[in-house]
């Protein structure tokens, strides 16, 4: 166990719909990660926060939104789903913002 | 750019063998962290091994070792004394450090073990 937590761990909904991922860091970890894992695009970096900064952003859509609260947990927020949007979501922490980072569980999303 | 390159799609090997996944990068940045991580089927990534750009000895974590060799670009995964429990896929993934660029992992497609009894 990593100490990130990740809910929900599955998560079913159909194409145009609008999902949240809730995220909690490891105690003591600023930085908090999202990952997609999918088939056809391995494991890509989506987005950074630090300390409720966005810090780094990758091959995150516009659909796509996320953010860091002040307790430091995060949510990612994915709208007008598609097929493709179907993947496994990680969440990853690390203590400040180039340490190691640790995975939570990932969220399985799947869009009908 | 980065790039991370892991050759071997799928391996096999005998259990209480040794192992070597290999795992080649690409960058221009002097300062860069290589990174393997295993998924097993159920999942989860889980941190194995690290190793900085700059560090002289090769990592070690118990049966883990890496094999750094960076005039090559290669950061291959050692797994000593092979067990069941380590069939899953294992991904090399390597960190740009840079301050303007935060802290994002590149990843490589991941090689799938298996180990036989």
């Amino acid at each position: 166990d990593s100490g990130v937590t990740q809910t929900p761990k599955h998560l079913i909904t159909a194409t145009g719909q609008r999902v949240t991922l809730r995220c909690s860091p490891r105690s003591g970890d600023l930085s908090v990660y999202w990952y997609q894992q999918s088939l056809d695009q391995g494991l890509q970096f989506l987005i950074q926060y630090y300390n409720g900064e966005e810090r780094a952003k990758g091959n995150i859509l516009e659909r796509f939104s996320a953010q860091q609260f002040p307790d430091l947990h995060s949510e990612l927020n994915l709208s007008s789903l598609e097929l493709g949007d179907s993947a496994l979501y990680f969440c990853a922490s690390s203590v400040g913002w180039g340490d190691t980072q640790y995975f939570g569980p990932g969220t399985r999303l799947t869009v009908l | 750019a980065q790039k991370i390159t892991q050759t071997q799609p799928g391996m096999f090997v005998q259990e209480k063998e040794a192992v070597t996944l290999d795992c080649t990068y690409d960058t221009s940045d002097q300062s860069y962290g290589l990174f393997w991580y295993k998924q097993p089927s159920s999942g989860e990534m889980i941190f194995l091994i690290y190793q900085g750009s700059y560090d002289e000895q090769n990592a070690t974590e118990g049966r883990y070792s890496l094999n750094f060799q960076k005039a090559r670009k290669s950061a291959n995964l050692v797994i000593s004394a092979s067990q069941l429990g380590d069939s899953a896929m294992y991904f090399c993934a390597m960190r740009e450090v840079d301050n303007n660029a935060g802290n994002m992992l590149t990843f490589g497609g991941g090689t799938r073990l298996m180990v036989k009894p």
